[in-house]
This record gives C-alpha cells, sequence and structure tokens, in this order.
C-alpha cells in the first residue's frame, strides 16, 4: 500500500538557521508533490508543488527538490524564523478523474530565537 | 474574497447519532473535498466532488456520505456515530479537478467530538 514517511519528531531550529524536511514515499508514482503548512487547529495551507518532471522549485525562502528515483522530496526553509514554528505536511497527487491528496503525517518545526 | 468557510466550528454528539458538515468554496470553485484529520495524523482523503457529482472516494465506511449542491457549497454527512469518527474534518477548495498545480485552500475545519 501507498506510504509517506515524514520525520515524526519535532525540528527544532535556531533562527536564522536553513530547515531541511524530508518526506519519503513508497508503493506511488505522483504526478505532484505538494507542501502544506498547518497551525495548531487550523487547515493545512498551500506553499509549494513540484511536479514529477521537475527537479527543484523555489518560493521566496522556501525550496522544494523532488528526486524521483529516491522517492523523496526535501522541503527548506532558509533564515528561518519563530513565525515559521508550525507543522509541515507533505502530500502526493496522481492523474487520475479524482484528485485525491494523500498525506504524510506531518513534521513539526520549533524556530527558536 | 472569504475563504473557505465551514460550519459549524466544534460539535460535540453521542454515539449513535447523525451529524451534517457544511462547507462553503471560495467564490468561482467548482470542486469540493472532504478530508478527516485525526489528532497526530495527517489528513485523510473521503470524497471528491465536481460539478455535483462524485469524483471520488476514499476508504471510509457508508456510514459517509456527501453531495455538492448547484451553488458548489457542499454537506457531509455521517451516520451512526463511534468515538473513532472524533477528529477535524477539513473541507478543500479548487477551481476544477484538472488544475491540480494550483494547490487546494483548506477551510479552518469542523472539530467533531463523539461522546
Amino acid at each position: 500500500s501507498q506510504k509517506i514517511e515524514q520525520n515524526s519528531e519535532a525540528l527544532n531550529i535556531q533562527e536564522g538557521k536553513t530547515a531541511t524536511l524530508t518526506c519519503n514515499y513508497t508503493n506511488y508514482s505522483p504526478a505532484y508533490l505538494q507542501w502544506y503548512r498547518q497551525d495548531p487547529g487550523r487547515g493545512p495551507v498551500f506553499l509549494l508543488l513540484i511536479r514529477e518532471n521537475e527537479k527543484e522549485k523555489r518560493k521566496e525562502r522556501l525550496k522544494v527538490t523532488f528526486d524521483t528515483t529516491l522517492k523523496q522530496s526535501l522541503f527548506h526553509i532558509t533564515a528561518s524564523q519563530p513565525a515559521d514554528s508550525a507543522t509541515y505536511l507533505c502530500a502526493l497527487d496522481g492523474t487520475g478523474t479524482a484528485s485525491k491528496l494523500t498525506f504524510g503525517t506531518g513534521t513539526r518545526l520549533q524556530v527558536t530565537l | 474574497d472569504a475563504g473557505v468557510t465551514q460550519s459549524p466550528t466544534h460539535l460535540i454528539k453521542t454515539r449513535g447519532q447523525q451529524v451534517t458538515l457544511r462547507c462553503s468554496p471560495i467564490s468561482g470553485h467548482k470542486s469540493v473535498s472532504w478530508y478527516q484529520q485525526v489528532l497526530g495524523q495527517g489528513p485523510q482523503f473521503i470524497f471528491q466532488y465536481y460539478e455535483k457529482e462524485e469524483r471520488g472516494r476514499g476508504n471510509f465506511p457508508d456510514r459517509f456520505s456527501a453531495r455538492q449542491f448547484p451553488n458548489y457549497s457542499s454537506e457531509l454527512n455521517v451516520n451512526a456515530l463511534l468515538l473513532g469518527d472524533s477528529a477535524l474534518y477539513l473541507c478543500a477548495s479548487s477551481l476544477d479537478v484538472g488544475r491540480r498545480q494550483l494547490g487546494y485552500t483548506f477551510g479552518s475545519g469542523t472539530r467533531l467530538t463523539v461522546v
């Protein structure tokens, strides 16, 4: 069955450093991989999408890489700020008639001063 | 512009009861999806509707049903509630099923507690 793994342990980063979050998947060939941010008690907020034929995508301080051979995506936040503290979710999507996101369990990021 | 609106925000129900959750998508968005998020887990896909038709269904029992109205708003119904149905129910809105590259806009969810 499809499986998406994100580091279940919280990631603690000092302000100004680069945070790197990992998303690994098995038994899946996604056409799209998305990253979302979720704050406690709120819905996920879309951050970035990368296609299967793209290696890297950037948006301001965010960078996503996608390696379909390794079945892995890395999500980087440069110059981390305390406001970046949240849970980050990786989600995979295929090309079927229904757009059905399959989410990982998320990684909690804590940025300290 | 208003984002995705879900109601109610919180709900407490007793085992065996039925519940209806509501979602209004972003204006102009024709697709609505429902997800269940249990504490500590990622959201799990329940349904997707587009133009009032069901386009996809996740691995949930028949106690879960949904529909989409002509104005593209949607309702999720859960019958015969179980304790395990306690979760945050999220609604996601998108322009249409083909524009995946635009991502999805989620509402803040309905927190359902079954006692």
